[in-house]
């Protein structure tokens, strides 16, 4: 069946170091592929999504490239903020449904 | 647009009590999912809607659990006979029914505490 693996946190950082969280998913087929992010007291967000191989999702400047050939969907950051602390869900489609399959989870802490 | 909310927020109640989670997507949505999500882990998938149709349920979902949709918009979760196990935050999505790649809406979840 599909799942997906992400990095174990919490990952803490200084602001403006550089982030990578790891994501590697299974599927039959090629899913499309979300990150989402949940901030301390509230609901999950879209961060950004992908929807077909070598497609690149962005926002806020977060990025993420759907790798077909390693299976990998892998959250990277050039410089983060205090206020990128949350925790990031890395979630692909399953095959043949419309759920999304969530890991277990990225805490990320930044420290001023 | 309002965006998915639910209610209640909290709901506290003691093991063997029957509880109702009421979920208004988005007004143009027509999928509605729930989702179970417990301290440090990811949502786990429950059941999801097409209009008033419920087109999947997860194993998750047991005898006890049962969800509604009946006019195809908000949708009700009834959780009868509550155990202690069934302590988590509850979280409904929606989404508009073009194509597999449409993005899940989360409302802020209700978080549920069984006594």
């Amino acid at each position: 069946g599909n799942s997906v693996t992400q990095m174990e946190g919490p990952v803490t950082l200084s602001e403006e170091a550089f982030l990578t969280i790891n994501c590697t998913y299974t599927a039959t087929g090629y899913p499309s592929l979300f990150w989402y992010v949940q901030y301390p007291g509230e609901g999950l967000q879209l961060l950004l999504k992908a929807t077909k191989a070598d497609d690149k999702g962005s926002n806020k400047g977060f990025e993420a490239t759907y790798r077909k050939e390693t299976t990998s969907f892998h959250l990277e950051k050039g410089s983060v903020q205090v206020s990128d602390s949350a925790v990031y869900f890395c979630a692909p489609l399953a095959d043949s449904s419309y759920k999304l399959i969530f890991g277990s989870g990225t805490r990320l802490l930044v420290r001023p | 647009d309002t965006g998915v909310s639910q209610d209640p927020r909290h709901k506290i109640t003691k093991r063997g009590q029957n509880v109702t989670f009421r979920c208004d997507p988005i007004s143009e949505h027509n999928r509605l999912y729930w989702y179970r999500q417990t301290l440090g882990q990811g949502p786990e998938f429950l059941t999801y809607f097409q209009n008033e149709a419920q087109l999947e349920k997860s194993r998750l979902l047991s005898d006890r659990f049962s969800a509604e949709r009946p006019k195809g918009s908000f949708s009700t979760l009834e959780i009868q006979r509550t155990e202690q196990g069934d302590s988590a935050m509850y979280l409904c999505a929606s989404s508009s029914s073009g194509t597999r790649t449409d993005t899940q809406y989360f409302g802020p979840g209700t978080r549920l505490t069984v006594l």
